[in-house]
């Protein structure tokens, strides 16, 4: 069976770092293994696609925010960790990680964590 | 990369048929067959309902189907059921290592 949650602070200080956990089971990290994505949600608002990490460490990121954002994972651990820095409060949102249903770009993302509601707030 | 466009809102009554179309650009929608679509009910994370434009997951009633014109993919859903209620973002490869979302519409059953 095939979960994923996300975890970390629900409350960052403007210019702050952000940094999100998603834990995974039922699949690999490992090379061969399905690649996760972050995407966020601000309340009310659409789906913004973040950045990706494929099981062999490539990775990919939204041009809009490419300067803040750091992707990576722990195979071991089977952890998927993003990090953004200086937030603002138009930061503010649910942040899902979602697993992709194939192995390449483009591949549609088949499982969903439940998100995590995070407040950027002074 | 901008968002790809669809329309804010959608009604339809119990039994009828509804399409939600998604507009995007020769880079992304008209260049790529990997337009998928996602089901959102409040409070809950989007379900994947439609995906490489016409393929459906297990599970996923065939009440809903997916088709593609040049730069816009629809998402047809027929026989509407109350829980068909939620909103929907269809999202496509963007061409350059990226995905892009479309900003969402909001399905309402009368």
């Amino acid at each position: 069976q095939v979960t994923l949650k996300e975890s970390g602070p629900v409350l960052v200080r403007p210019t702050e770092t952000l940094t999100l956990t998603c834990s995974v089971s039922g699949f690999s990290l490992s090379n061969g293994g399905m690649g996760v994505s972050w995407i966020r949600q601000p309340p009310g608002k659409a789906l913004e696609w973040l950045a990706h990490i494929f099981s062999n460490d490539e990775k990919s990121y939204n041009t809009s925010v490419k300067t803040r954002l750091s992707i990576s994972k722990d195979t071991y651990k089977s952890q998927v960790v993003l990090s953004m820095t200086n937030m603002d409060p138009v930061d503010t949102g649910t942040y899902y990680c979602a697993r992709l249903l194939g192995y390449k770009y483009g591949d549609p993302f088949e499982y969903w964590g439940p998100g995590i509601l995070v407040t950027v707030s002074s | 990369q901008s968002a790809l466009t669809q329309p804010r809102s959608v009604s339809g009554s119990p039994g009828q048929s509804v399409t939600l179309s998604c507009t995007g650009t020769k880079s992304d929608v008209d260049s790529h067959n990997s337009v998928s679509w996602y089901q959102q009910h409040p409070g809950n994370a989007p379900k994947l309902v439609i995906y490489d434009v016409t393929k459906r997951p297990s599970g996923v009633p065939d009440r809903f189907s997916g088709s593609k014109s040049g730069n816009t993919a629809s998402l047809t859903i027929s026989g509407l059921q109350a829980e068909d209620e939620a909103d929907y973002y269809c999202c496509s490869y963007a061409g350059n290592y990226d995905w892009v979302f479309g900003g969402g519409t909001k399905l309402t059953v009368l």
